[in-house]
């Protein structure tokens, strides 16, 4: 068991919405990344944070954005919700050290599938 | 640019076959680490190992071992005697030593163990 935890585990929204993930990292460490899986595809990168900050962002629209807390769990905002955000949203969190040069393994949780129509 | 590229889409083997699943990669960086993830039904990535760009000793674990050939850039996954649990989804990922420690996935494999 990796001890990420996502909640809730399946949503579905209307197009327009705005949506709230939400992710607790596993003990220990302090870094949270968010991916997109769609239908068929692999997981992209939406951006990570470290130390309640943004430390990285893919190709996603502003209309994504997140927040880090001080226990370092994580949530994930979307805004404006389009029928291609239909998707499995990842959250995996590792540990970096204050370099942040440590490229350690990441540990996902279960993913929470949004559905847009 | 970063790519990760796994041509085989699906792949179906009798159990107790053993099967490959490739896996090439891209990148301009000279330091940077090569994954292997199991995604089964449930849909929750499995870590399976972590390789960094100099080490280049193949490993094996069990019933799987990874081939790392730099010279092709390659990060090859082979899975010995092949047990229907072993039936899930296979994504290789790159991170780069640049950038924030972000993974780079492929489009996956998706292995079927008959039995």
């Amino acid at each position: 068991e990796t001890g990420v935890t996502q909640s809730p585990t399946h949503l579905i929204k209307t197009r327009g919405q705005q949506v709230t993930l939400r992710c607790s990292s596993q003990s220990g460490h302090n870094t949270v990344s968010w991916y997109q899986q769609a239908l068929g595809q692999g997981p992209q990168f939406i951006f990570q944070y470290y130390r309640e900050e943004e430390n990285g962002r893919g190709n996603f629209p502003p209309r994504f954005s997140g927040l880090q807390f001080p226990n370092y769990s994580s949530e994930l905002n979307v805004n404006a919700l389009e029928l291609d955000d239909s998707a499995l949203y990842l959250c995996a969190s590792s540990f970096q050290t204050s370099s942040g040069r440590a490229k350690n393994e990441q540990f996902f949780g279960p993913g929470t599938r949004l559905t847009v129509l | 640019a970063q790519k990760v590229t796994q041509a085989q889409t699906e792949i179906s083997v009798v159990e107790k076959e053993d099967v490959t699943l490739d896996c090439v990669y891209e990148t301009r960086d000279t330091t940077y680490y090569l994954f292997w993830y199991k995604q089964p039904p449930s849909g929750e990535l499995v870590f399976l190992i972590r390789r960094n760009s100099f080490d280049e000793q193949n490993e094996i674990s069990g019933r799987y071992s990874w081939n790392f050939q730099k010279s092709t850039s390659s990060f090859n996954f082979t899975i010995t005697a092949s047990q229907v649990v072993d039936s899930a989804v296979y994504f290789c990922a790159l991170s780069e030593e640049t950038g924030a420690n972000n993974l780079f996935f492929g489009t996956g494999t998706r292995l079927t163990v008959i039995p």
